[in-house]
Order: C-alpha cells, then structure tokens, then sequence
C-alpha cells in the first residue's frame, strides 16, 4: 500500500467552525490532491499540488484552503464548515507524468452539524 | 455534458458471468484511461490503466479503449462476489495539471 495516511479518519463538527485535515505521505511524490466524495457526484477535486507552496484550484474549491509547507503534508482547510461540507474526503498522491496513477488515502469522514 | 460519464447501476451479473463496465468521455485532448475499484467504506484502489487504443489484458480483468468514439470500457471475466463493488472510470487529460476526473461510478453486483 502507498504511504498515504489521513488524519483524523472521522471527525464531527460544528457550523462555522474552521476544520483542518491532513495529508501525509512518506512515497515522496511530487502531486497531492484532495478530493471530497458526495453519492450522484462521485468524486470532485478541491484543490491539488504540484510542489511545495504551488497549489492549485479544482473544480469545487469554495470554502476550502490548503497548504503545503513540506513534500510529505498537504493540509485541507474549511474555513467556516458548513452542512453542505458534509462529506467523505480523500487524498490522492501521484508521480508527475501522463501516465501515472494515483494512490488514495484511507478517508476522512467530516459531518457538519 | 459531463468529462466522464457512467451508468450508475447497478449492474447485477452471475457468478461465472462477464460483467462489462463502460464510461464515455468528453474531451479528446484525454490522454490516460483508469479504472478504480471500491468496497463500500473503501478507498479507491486502481486495477487497470490503459493509454493506447486497443485491449489490455491483467489476469480476468481487460481494459479497452476507443478514442475515435471516445469511449473506454471494462471486462471482467469468470465474475466472483468479491467483484461485488462500484467501478469509478477515471481520465488525465494532455495538460491538464496532472489532474484526474472521474465519472460518477457503476455499482457491480454479483450474485451467486
């Protein structure tokens, strides 16, 4: 199994509160993404890196910051959390390259209440 | 239109049976094709990934890609319950920041 560990794996928290998820990996990749997964969307990019300090949006990013301090810790930030940030959260990791996979984290299941 | 469209199933075949997963896509600049397994409760796991057209074959797993229509598809032969899952199809396309988007899934069951 990739070296991806998730933390925390459940969390619940309050509306408006900030939440914080982290992403650790010990493969040494350069891309780290975090996806959140919703039943009928399947899984949606939030935001991804491509190096320390270089982040990038994806495709359903309001609400959540990120950041990279260090290659192995890709940190998701929600803001205020809201119920609608209720969800399933993976990290991915990758190789750069057109043909490289990616390898997912265990999961961390946030509900806002 | 959606990038990666799937039909959500489920899709119920018999033990023993070929089960046959299909997902289209959108934009033709995609370059590299993957397929994803995973258990309720579960990451994501990758079980094939296929970048040319043509078949490729992994013990009873064959994945095969079109890219005149756009389409991608996966065989599973001699079915087995633990087959039993959802099948996320996933695309990187040419440019796109390393980025994967994947279809919505299609739930598999496979009955004894």
């Amino acid at each position: 199994d990739a070296g991806i560990t998730q933390s925390p794996r459940h969390k619940v928290t309050e509306t408006g509160t900030p939440v914080t998820l982290r992403c650790h990996q010990t493969e040494n990749h350069r891309y780290m993404y975090w996806y959140r997964q919703d039943p009928g969307h399947g899984l949606r990019l939030i935001h991804y890196s491509y190096g320390v300090k270089d982040t990038d949006k994806g495709e359903v990013s309001d609400g959540y910051s990120v950041s990279r301090s260090k290659t192995e810790d890709f940190l998701l930030t929600l803001e205020s959390a809201t119920s609608s940030q209720t969800s399933v959260y993976f990290c991915a990791i990758s190789e750069q390259g057109g043909n490289t996979e990616a390898f997912f984290g265990q999961g961390t299941r946030l509900t806002v209440v | 239109q959606k990038e990666v469209e799937q039909n959500s199933g489920p899709l119920s075949v018999p033990e023993g049976a070929i089960a046959s997963l299909n997902c289209t896509y959108s934009d033709r600049g995609s370059q590299s094709f993957f397929w994803y397994r995973q258990y309720s409760g579960k990451s994501p796991e990758l079980i094939m990934s296929i970048y040319s057209n043509g078949d490729k074959e992994d013990g009873r797993f064959t994945a095969q890609l079109n890219k005149a229509s756009q389409y991608v598809s996966l065989l599973i032969r001699d079915s087995q319950p633990s087959d039993s899952a959802t099948y996320l199809c996933a695309v990187k396309k040419e440019g796109g920041g390393n980025k994967l988007t994947f279809g919505t899934g299609t739930q598999l069951k496979v009955e004894l």
